[in-house]
């Protein structure tokens, strides 16, 4: 059964404070990615990579880095946490028949006061 | 830039009943779409995907449609279920940037006993 784990389901962390989420997969796919999903804005991509040590800026990377080190691990950064940061962060990898289905991680639920 | 949007925020239907989930799009060069599934609390998963060459494309209870002309993409679900209760969201790639998807805002389906 494929998997895509991430590091905690739910977070709470201090305005300021480095926060980093973790994700796994082991599916053996080229393709991971980071997102975060509001009320009414759907899923908005943070980041994305397309292989190791390569990262894309998606849609509103802006607060946000991300590391990958090696092909199953992707972690998200985010340098100096902000209350507007608090939502839900999904993490995604493909490499499928066509490349493009997505597998997607429970989520965490990050708050930041 | 692709803008994927869905028509209705909520659709309650009756048990037993099909279910019609919309989705519009606005980049005619889109190469892929994707329905996904997301219950409470956990990560969007993928119930079925279409090509921009094909039409139509049929999965278990499920069929989606592609109209390239109106740019309008349906998710069908035959005999509606209480386990289908969930946020659906269609999202698209358009051409030219690999895996990268973009997600419309979501709808969600109740399902009435």
């Amino acid at each position: 059964d494929v998997k895509v784990t991430q590091s905690s389901r739910y977070l709470v962390k201090r305005t300021g404070e480095k926060v980093f989420l973790e994700c796994v997969q082991d599916m053996d796919h080229e393709n991971m990615f980071w997102y975060r999903q509001d009320p009414g804005l759907g899923l908005r991509l943070i980041y994305f990579s397309y292989d190791v040590k390569m990262k894309e800026k998606g849609d509103i990377p802006e607060g946000y880095s991300v590391s990958r080190e090696k092909k199953e691990r992707f972690s998200l950064i985010l340098e100096s946490a902000s209350t507007n940061q608090t939502s839900m962060y999904l993490c995604a990898s493909s490499g499928g028949e066509w490349g493009n289905e997505q597998f997607f991680g429970p989520g965490t639920r990050l708050t930041v006061l | 830039g692709e803008s994927v949007g869905l028509h209705l925020p909520t659709l309650s239907v009756q048990e037993g009943d099909n279910s019609i989930i919309n989705c519009a799009y606005s980049n005619s060069a889109s190469d892929y779409f994707i329905w996904y599934k997301q219950e409470s609390g956990k990560g969007p998963q993928f119930i079925i995907d279409i090509r921009s060459n094909m039409d139509k494309r049929q999965g278990q209870r499920v069929t989606v449609l592609l109209n390239k002309t109106v740019k309008h993409l349906s998710l069908q679900i035959a005999a509606t279920q209480p386990g289908d209760s969930a946020v659906y969201f269609c999202a698209g790639i358009p051409t030219g940037t690999a895996s990268k998807l973009t997600f419309g805002t979501g709808t969600r389906l109740q399902v009435t006993l």
